[in-house]
């Protein structure tokens, strides 16, 4: 079946520890996007991606890193300069190199606990 | 500048009842594409439904519609005859064309937390 993954489904890390958080997609999307949402808000976009080798920052992207090596992969990697991780992380994923015009497609999601 | 708002923090409603959740969207664009997203307690966010600004058609798809009116600058969903498996938030979005947008970016409201109960 084809869709998007995120392992692990939940996280826990001390401060201070840098996390990865893994996104796999096989639908064969350009476009992938990481999301994080905090309780009771909306979604809010972290890096995006519209190609390989090629990212652009969201309206949230300090404390987060993230490459884009292969088409179906785009981990996002949670540093310890990032003041408030503890979340839900989304990851999606859209046609014709992320196109206005195309819905995107979401991964299950990773709660991330930073204690 | 660009902005979704869904007023509805919440709505609670016994099953059976018709429930509309609202949506007002702003943008500097002419052409752009309008969404809404489904989130069970499971987290994962489903799609459900794109509607572009030049197509004013209402939609309907089961029991669920969708009222697009450019003349308010919304977007409203209605689910008739609700159901317990219903119960989800609902996200309105927003995808603007162009030079704003490289990439496709989604513009989210803050979601409408739909309680259906039996």
């Amino acid at each position: 079946d084809g869709g998007i993954t995120q392992s692990p489904k939940y996280l826990f890390r001390k401060e201070g520890q840098n996390v990865t958080l893994s996104c796999e997609q096989n639908l064969n999307h350009d476009a992938m996007y990481w999301y994080r949402q905090d309780p009771g808000q909306g979604l809010r976009l972290i890096y995006y991606s519209q190609i390989v080798n090629d990212f652009q920052k969201g309206d949230i992207a300090e404390g987060y890193s993230v490459s884009r090596e292969k088409k179906e992969s785009f981990p996002l990697t949670v540093t310890s300069a990032q003041k408030n991780p503890t979340a839900f992380y989304l990851c999606a994923s859209s046609g014709a190199s992320g196109s206005f015009a195309y819905e995107q497609y979401f991964g299950p999601g990773t709660r991330l606990t930073v204690t | 500048a660009q902005k979704v708002t869904q007023a509805q923090t919440e709505i609670s409603v016994v099953e059976k009842e018709d429930v509309t959740l609202d949506c007002v969207y702003e943008t500097r664009d002419t052409t752009y594409y309008l969404f809404w997203y489904k989130q069970p307690p499971s987290g994962e966010l489903v799609f459900l439904i794109r509607r572009n600004s030049f197509d004013e058609q209402n939609e309907i798809s089961g029991r669920y519609s969708w009222n697009f009116q450019k003349s308010t600058s919304s977007f409203n969903f209605t689910i008739t005859a609700s159901q317990v498996v219903d119960s989800a938030v609902y996200f309105c979005a927003l995808s603007e064309a162009g030079i704003y947008n490289q990439g496709g970016k989604l513009i989210f409201g803050q979601g409408t937390e739909l309680s259906v109960k039996p």
